[in-house]
């Protein structure tokens, strides 16, 4: 069935480095891919997605590529900032399960 | 944007009582409203899918006495923890697709709910 594998954290970065937060997937056909970020004691919000292969969705300076030969979906940012603090979430939906299916997250902190 | 509502935010109650929270898509209808459940420091899990106007769908596993789902209207689910126990202590969260947004389209998440069971 569909997965996401998503790298564990946490993930501690000091502010304006870069950032790669590594995704990969496993699903048949043409899944949509997402990120979503959760801010403490907050719900979800979309971060970017990708509906089709090499696709790139970007947002707030966060990018990702859809990437079918490698399966994988990499978070990256140039430079985070302290307020990027956060949890990740990688998430793929598609195929016959008609379900949003999340990986496990990937808590990052920056420090000033 | 599109925004969805959770009410409430935070519920602190004794064992045996039942816990109803609301999920409110404020400037869209959905005809389908998703419910999660998530355990500290660890991913979403899907419980249950709400369609509007017919019975939710439950994930393997997940009681359907326990956890009620109601979604009367294209704007409102509601999740129902009955006679809630410690063990159902959780961060509950709801999602909602926009109607007729193809399955491509992302869900737009509430706020969740912290459901703390003395």
């Amino acid at each position: 069935g569909n997965s996401v594998t998503q790298m564990e954290g946490p993930v501690t970065l000091s502010e304006e480095a870069f950032l790669t937060i590594n995704c990969t997937y496993t699903a048949t056909g043409y899944p949509s891919l997402f990120w979503y970020v959760q801010y403490p004691g907050e719900g979800l919000q979309l971060l970017l997605k990708a509906t089709k292969a090499d696709d790139k969705g970007s947002n707030k300076g966060f990018e990702a590529t859809y990437r079918k030969e490698t399966t994988s979906f990499h978070l990256e940012k140039g430079s985070v900032q302290v307020s990027d603090s956060a949890v990740y979430f990688c998430a793929l939906y598609g195929g016959a399960t008609n379900k949003l299916i999340f990986g496990t997250g990937t808590l990052l902190a920056v420090q000033p | 944007g599109a925004v969805v509502s959770q009410h409430p935010s935070r519920v602190i109650c004794k064992s045996g009582t039942s816990v109803k929270i609301e999920c409110r898509s404020l400037d869209f209808q959905a005809t389908t409203m998703f419910w999660y459940r998530q355990f500290p420091k660890q991913s979403l899990m899907l419980m249950a899918t709400s369609n509007e106007g017919s019975k939710a769908t439950y994930e393997q596993g997940v009681e359907k006495d326990k956890f009620l789902i109601n979604h009367a209207s294209l704007t409102l689910s509601t999740l129902t923890v009955t006679s809630a126990h410690p063990e159902d202590s959780s961060f509950y969260i709801c999602s909602a697709r926009r109607q007729g947004a193809g399955s491509n389209q992302p869900q737009h998440f509430g706020d969740g709910t912290r459901l703390s069971i003395l």
